[in-house]
């Protein structure tokens, strides 16, 4: 049973350019979930993935974007990027139940996408 | 709507002496409540998790969680502090928000746990 993979590890930019963060799931899972931490924060909900599309999104602009594939890996962009941007972007999968409450969406993280932005 | 609330951005104890950490909730479906940690440029890890079997929850390293509804809590505690213990620790929560399909899970804004020799 393969882990969450993400890549690359680091990686710097600078104001103004586009990044693609890209996400493996652990076998078997179905959801995928992007997170930013910034220095000395909790991690914050960006947006889940679940079925190749979009379910669920927390308080980011339009320029933060994604995508899941049909193999479940998935990518996030960001454009247009800004100081602030600079923080760990974590990729969680987990597997969603069709129903009720089995499997209450245990999130495995991958180790994280550092991303400086100067 | 959720929310997580941490009670306190730091603790310190002593080695040997009980931990505890507290998280409040607020959820409009029943929730299933985590507790992760995460050590220095490591990963987030589960120390346990709460779906709606016993309110007393066991997780890795003699870390528990007691499941609260009345109070909206989930405290973490742990009988005797190891240094090892030294760490960032997150409370979370997860329903499934209204969607479709999975759930929508989100961080409180950490815990952060010293232990003195």
């Amino acid at each position: 049973e393969t882990g969450v993979t993400q890549s690359p590890t680091h990686l710097i930019k600078t104001r103004g350019q586009q990044v693609t963060l890209r996400c493996s799931s652990q076998s078997g899972h179905n959801t995928v979930s992007w997170y930013q931490q910034a220095l000395g924060q909790g991690p914050q909900f960006i947006f889940q993935y679940y079925r190749e599309e979009e379910n669920g999104r927390g308080n980011f602009p339009p320029r933060f974007s994604g995508l899941q594939f049909p193999n479940y890996s998935s990518e996030l962009n960001v454009n247009a990027l800004e100081l602030d941007d600079s923080a760990l972007y974590l990729c969680a999968s987990s597997l969603a139940g069709t129903s009720g409450r089995t499997g209450a969406n245990v999130l495995t993280f991958g180790a994280g996408s550092r991303l400086t932005v100067l | 709507a959720q929310s997580v609330t941490q009670l306190d951005s730091h603790v310190s104890v002593s080695e040997g002496t009980p931990v505890l950490l507290r998280c409040n909730y607020s959820s409009s479906y029943s929730p299933s409540l985590f507790w992760y940690v995460q050590h220095p440029n490591k990963g987030l890890q589960l120390l346990l998790k709460y779906t709606s079997a016993a309110t007393l929850v066991k997780g890795i390293n003699g870390f528990e969680a007691e499941f609260k509804k009345s109070e909206t809590s989930f405290h973490l505690t742990k009988p005797s502090a190891h240094m090892s213990d030294a760490a960032e620790y997150f409370c979370v929560v997860s329903d499934r928000g209204g969607y479709t399909g999975g759930f929508k899970t989100i961080f409180g804004a950490g815990t952060r746990l010293f232990v003195k020799a």
